[in-house]
Parts: structure tokens; sequence; C-alpha cells
């Protein structure tokens, strides 16, 4: 069974600091996503990362893929305040049939003055 | 406009009182699934449909049911809702071509409450 674990599940970063979170998933996979999303509201697709080495950039944010490590990585880059917002990453599975998306569990991000 | 749509977005009712909540999608998508999203769990999903006719349980599927008559629709139904199944609800739903999966789109979300 596929499990992917974020870490940090929160964070409070003060504005124009930098900061990491991490994603770590139990099986192979060779595709990974980031979603955003705002209390109360739908998940926004950020990246889609589909191979090894992947790296993805948007903005103050950019994400990347080790598939040898499992591990994807969101950078954030001197936060803003309306960076505040929910941060789920979703790995795909190989070889199911149902292909589901498994999420963690979500990194909340606050970032304050 | 590429979007999934969902109704209700807000939803009070009473236990033991069937519901449906809508979703229908206009990207052609074959790929569709039903998750809910409770604090301290995440996302877990429900059911899932590969195709028109084509449905199956995800991790969670115990008191609800789908159907799958067309393409664009998934509802999600509630033959007896009962207030552990209060949460934020969340249709979703991908092309897809052999095992490829180009993520999700997903519906603005569906707030129901059972008291």
């Amino acid at each position: 069974e596929l499990k992917v674990e974020q870490n940090p599940l929160f964070l409070s970063m003060q504005e124009g600091k930098n900061y990491t979170i991490y994603c770590n998933y139990s099986t192979t996979s060779d595709r990974l996503y980031w979603y955003r999303q705002d209390p109360g509201k739908s998940l926004e697709s950020l990246f889609v990362l589909l191979s090894n080495g992947a790296v993805k950039q948007e903005g103050r944010l950019m994400a990347s893929l080790d598939t040898k490590a499992r591990l994807s990585t969101l950078h954030i880059t001197a936060a803003v305040h309306d960076l505040s917002a929910t941060y789920f990453c979703a790995v795909d599975v190989i070889n199911s049939g149902n292909t589901p998306l498994v999420f963690g569990k979500g990194t909340r991000l606050s970032v304050i003055a | 406009e590429a979007q999934v749509t969902q109704n209700p977005r807000y939803l009070i009712t009473v236990t033991g009182k069937k519901l449906t909540v809508t979703c229908s999608q206009n990207m052609n998508h074959e790929y569709m699934s039903w998750y809910r999203q409770d604090p301290g769990l995440g996302l877990r999903q429900i059911y899932y449909s590969m195709n028109v006719e084509v449905t199956d349980k995800g991790d969670v599927p115990e008191g609800y049911k789908v159907s799958r008559k067309e393409k664009r629709n998934f509802p999600l139904i509630l033959e007896s809702p009962s207030p552990n199944q209060t949460s934020l609800y969340f249709c979703a739903s991908s092309l897809r071509s052999g095992r490829l999966l180009y993520g999700y789109t997903f519906g603005s979300g569906t707030r129901l409450t059972v008291v």
C-alpha cells in the first residue's frame, strides 16, 4: 500500500524567508503532483512532475522529484503572505488499475509579517 | 471553460434522509472520482469510475453509492446519511490514456453537515 508523508504538517514562516516542504512516498512511482488549497476552497494544481529529476518553478515556488529517493520537495523562496495555504502532494500508483492519486495529509503554511 | 461542477456547495440534512450530490465535467474525461476531506485525515477516496458503467470502491466506500450512466456525470448518493458523513466532499476528473493520469481537476467542493 502506497503511503505518502508530508513534512512538516504545519509551518509558520516569516515573510522573506525560505523553506522547504518534503513529500516522501513508500513505493515506486514516477509521477507526483502538488496542489494548493485555500481555506474552504477547492484544490488547485500547482505542479506535475513526471520523471526523475524533474524540476518545475512558478514564481516563488519550485518543486522537484527524486524517484530513487522517493522524495519530492516544494521550495518556497522569499515567502509572502499570499502563499499562506495548505499544500498537498499526491502520488500516482504504478501498475494500479485504479490509478488513484494518493494524497499526503497536507502542509498548512502560514506566512506572517 | 473546462471545469468540474458540483452541487450543492453547502448542504445541511438530517440523519436518514437520502441525498444526492451531483458532479458534472465538460472535459470528456474518462476517469472520475469522489473524495472526502476531514481534518487530520487528508483526502480519502470514496469511489471512482474508469469510464461509463465502470465504477469501483475506493478506501472509504461504506454508506455511499455512485453511478456513471453518462461520461460527464458522476453523482454521489447517500441513501441514509449519518453524522459521521459530515465532511467536505470533492469530485475530481482526469483524462486517462492507458495508465497515464494527467492529474486531477477538482470541483469546488460540497460541505455536507448531517445532524
